[in-house]
């Protein structure tokens, strides 16, 4: 089993639609959860971080996270041409310098 | 504030040659991280050190891969010999790390180093 897996893509979505990005992680003891952008060619910048359970919002964006099941997930609202990338759960492990382990990404296009 | 600076940018080598890339933290970070990114696949750490300390190698291919830190600033990340499955891109990364509950987890990353072996 991965440390942290992405559904699988890519994921292609309409203008304006709602895009779903979704990550399960094996690790119960983890404590952080983040989720990074990359465009092609570009290193990863990261758009939240959510540490408890329940949902977080900052703009378009809402992470979700649920430590039972041990997912955690992404939503964009309104989705743009622009947010067409690859998009990285990360998740940092529980110790104090625990490491923080990505998924393998989710390409998201949004078309217009 | 200055980024974390990274070099070179671009490097083409054949196999079973060596090559070294350096990274320069964003200031005052305590934690600086190697990733190393395939084409199509998420970074993957090789190592990650607390000043000058190592905290994590444990997926560092030790054989070829060796790295350090200097002085717990300045980083350079060697590979010798390389191989045709080395090609990807070196991304180095800080963050603040410590205690005292100011570090989010963040991580600031570099443009990263691209590497091809022929």
């Amino acid at each position: 089993q991965k440390e942290v897996e992405q559904n699988s893509g890519p994921l292609s979505v309409p203008e304006g639609a709602i895009a779903s990005l979704n990550c399960t992680y094996s690790d119960r003891g983890s404590q952080s959860f983040f989720w990074y952008r990359q465009y092609s060619g570009k290193s990863p910048e990261l758009i939240m971080f959510i540490y408890s359970n329940g949902d977080k919002e900052d703009g378009r964006f809402t992470a979700q996270l649920n430590k039972a099941s041990q997912y955690v997930s992404l939503l964009i609202r309104d989705s743009q041409p622009s947010d067409s990338a690859t998009y990285l759960c990360a998740v940092k492990g529980g110790t104090s310098y625990g490491k923080l382990t990505f998924g393998q990404g989710t390409i998201l296009t949004v078309h217009p | 504030e200055a980024g974390v600076a990274q070099s070179p940018r671009y490097k083409i080598i054949e196999k079973r040659q060596s090559v070294a890339f350096w990274c320069n933290p964003i200031s005052g970070h305590a934690t600086l991280y190697w990733y190393q990114q395939i084409l199509g696949q998420g970074p993957k750490l090789l190592i990650q050190f607390q000043n000058n300390g190592v905290v994590d190698d444990s997926q560092l291919p030790k054989d070829r891969f060796s790295a350090e830190r200097l002085k717990g600033v300045d980083s350079t990340l060697k590979i010798q010999p390389a191989k045709l499955e080395d090609s990807a891109v070196y991304l180095c990364a800080s963050s603040p790390g410590g205690s005292g509950g100011l570090d989010t987890g963040e991580l600031f990353f570099g443009e990263g180093s691209r590497l091809t072996v022929l």
